[in-house]
């Protein structure tokens, strides 16, 4: 069954801290991975694209990773600031029109 | 740009209306979706359109209809409501091809007694 894992469920950090958020997926077969940010009240918004080929990328004060031998993404973020509290969804495509949803990783900094 | 604008952003129902939430988006794109999303469950698909007449059901298509009558509205609507489909609705488009990146509406929080 195609499953996308995420953790930790929920984090509290300090403004200016770094944190990395988890992802672990069973997905056959495999297109891509994306990190959606989704902000209280509002639609996700997609922050990072990984392909099979990439390892690491980076979006400003995001970089995403990609293992694809070990089916690992994270997403780190780093300087972390007010901003950043939002939920964080991992979803990864396999073949056309297919999205596997993660449960997200809910983030809130704190001033 | 508007980007996919839904409507209502919130509704209250009670047990056994009826109504339509309305989605439309203005970038020209074939594939649309809506998904449901409750709390600890992450989004699960209703319904999708690959293009204008041609609809499909997702994962949990079950007291909802949808129709594609244009490549830019989806509408959904909920036949007889029930409390078991109080969440957060979402509906989403993206340009077609493999892993496009889904671009959503602000959502629509139903609440139904």
């Amino acid at each position: 069954k195609n499953q996308v894992e995420q953790s930790p469920q929920s984090l509290i950090i300090l403004e200016g801290k770094n944190c990395t958020l988890q992802c672990n997926y069973t997905v056959s077969p495999f297109s891509n991975l994306r990190w959606y940010k989704q902000d209280t009240g509002r639609g996700p918004v997609s922050l990072t694209i990984m392909t099979f080929s990439e390892n690491t990328k980076s979006n400003g004060r995001y970089t995403a990773t990609l293992d694809a031998d070990t089916k690992q993404s994270s997403l780190h973020i780093t300087a972390s600031q007010l901003s950043d509290s939002a939920s964080y969804i991992c979803v990864v495509s396999s073949g056309t029109y297919k999205y596997i949803f993660g449960t997200g990783t809910r983030l809130k900094v704190l001033a | 740009n508007a980007g996919v604008t839904q409507t209502p952003k919130f509704q209250v129902l009670k047990t056994g209306q009826s109504m339509t939430l309305q989605c439309a988006q203005d970038m020209n794109h074939e594939y649309m979706s809506w998904y449901r999303q409750d709390p600890g469950m992450g989004l699960r698909l209703i319904h999708y359109s690959v293009g204008a007449g041609i609809t499909d059901q997702g994962e949990v298509p079950n007291g909802y209809n949808v129709s594609r009558s244009t490549t830019e509205d989806f509408p959904l609507r909920l036949l007889s409501a029930a409390p078991s489909q109080t969440s957060v609705y979402f509906c989403a488009s993206n340009h077609g091809g493999v892993g496009g990146e889904l671009f959503f509406g602000e959502g629509s929080r139903l609440t139904v007694l």
